[in-house]
C-alpha cells in the first residue's frame, strides 16, 4: 500500500449508529487531517493532529470523535449522525518540517450517508 | 467576504485548448500556493506546488502567483479529455501552529473529445 489509504469507501448509516472511519498513511508524514467535502463547498477542515497531539478542532460537534493513536493512523469516530452530516470526507497527511512546506496528500475519501 | 474565490464552472473546452483556471484571495499573509486535481469520487491529488510569486511549469501545467493582484492562475496547454476533473486551490499562511490550508470551492472541467 502506498499513500494514504481510507475504509471504508463507502458507508451508510442510520441516526441511531455508531460507526468508524479509519485513515493510514504510508509516506512517513507526522501530521493527519479530517476535512469534510460536500457539494458546491470549499473543504471544511475538521480536525488535525500533529505528533499524535490534537492541535486543531474547528468547532466540529461532539458526535465526531477523532482518534490517533500514532503518527501513521488516524480514526473518526461518528455516532448520533444527521442527514446533513452527509458528506464525503477526506484523510490527508503533511511532513511538518521547521521552515515550511505544507503540501497535503489526501486519501480517495470515505462516502458517507445518513438515513 | 470569502478568503479565497474561485469561480465553480463548468468550464467547458475543446480538446487542445488552453485552459485558464484561477483563484483570487485576501489575506496578504498567504505565501504557499497549492492546485489540486480531483476526479470524481476520488480525493484531491497535489498538482502543483508554489510559493510566494513568480511561475512554475511542470509538463503541460504552468502556475502562476501574483501576490500584488492577489490572484493565482493554473494554465494547461493542449487540454486533453484526462484533465476532466475539478480544479481546487489552496493556500496557506506562514507559521503557525497548525499547517491550515484555505481551499477555493474548486472548478469543474470538462474537455470535450
Amino acid at each position: 500500500e502506498t499513500g494514504v489509504t481510507q475504509t471504508p469507501r463507502h458507508l451508510v448509516m442510520g441516526m441511531t449508529n455508531k460507526k468508524s472511519l479509519k485513515c493510514e498513511q504510508h509516506l512517513g508524514h507526522n501530521a493527519m487531517y479530517w476535512y469534510k467535502q460536500s457539494a458546491k463547498k470549499p473543504l471544511e477542515l475538521m480536525f488535525v493532529y500533529n505528533f499524535k497531539e490534537q492541535t486543531e478542532n474547528n468547532s466540529v460537534p461532539s458526535r465526531f470523535s477523532p482518534e490517533c493513536p500514532n503518527s501513521s493512523h488516524l480514526f473518526l469516530h461518528l455516532h448520533t449522525l444527521q442527514p446533513e452530516d452527509s458528506a464525503l470526507y477526506l484523510c490527508a497527511s503533511s511532513l511538518e518540517l521547521a521552515g515550511g512546506r505544507y503540501e497535503q496528500y489526501f486519501g480517495p475519501g470515505t462516502r458517507l450517508t445518513v438515513t | 467576504q470569502k478568503e479565497v474565490e474561485q469561480d465553480p464552472g463548468p468550464l467547458s473546452v475543446p480538446e487542445g485548448a488552453i485552459v485558464s483556471l484561477n483563484c483570487t484571495y485576501s489575506n496578504s499573509a498567504f505565501q504557499y500556493f497549492m492546485w489540486y486535481r480531483q476526479y470524481s469520487r476520488k480525493g484531491p491529488e497535489l498538482l502543483m506546488y508554489t510559493y510566494s510569486s513568480g511561475n512554475k511549469e511542470d509538463g503541460r501545467f504552468t502556475a502562476q502567483v501574483d501576490k500584488s493582484s492577489k490572484y493565482i492562475s493554473l494554465f494547461i496547454r493542449d487540454s486533453q479529455p484526462s484533465d476532466s476533473a475539478t480544479y481546487l486551490c489552496a493556500m496557506s499562511a506562514i507559521g503557525g501552529a497548525t499547517n491550515k490550508l484555505i481551499f477555493g470551492t474548486g472548478t469543474l472541467l470538462a474537455v470535450q473529445p
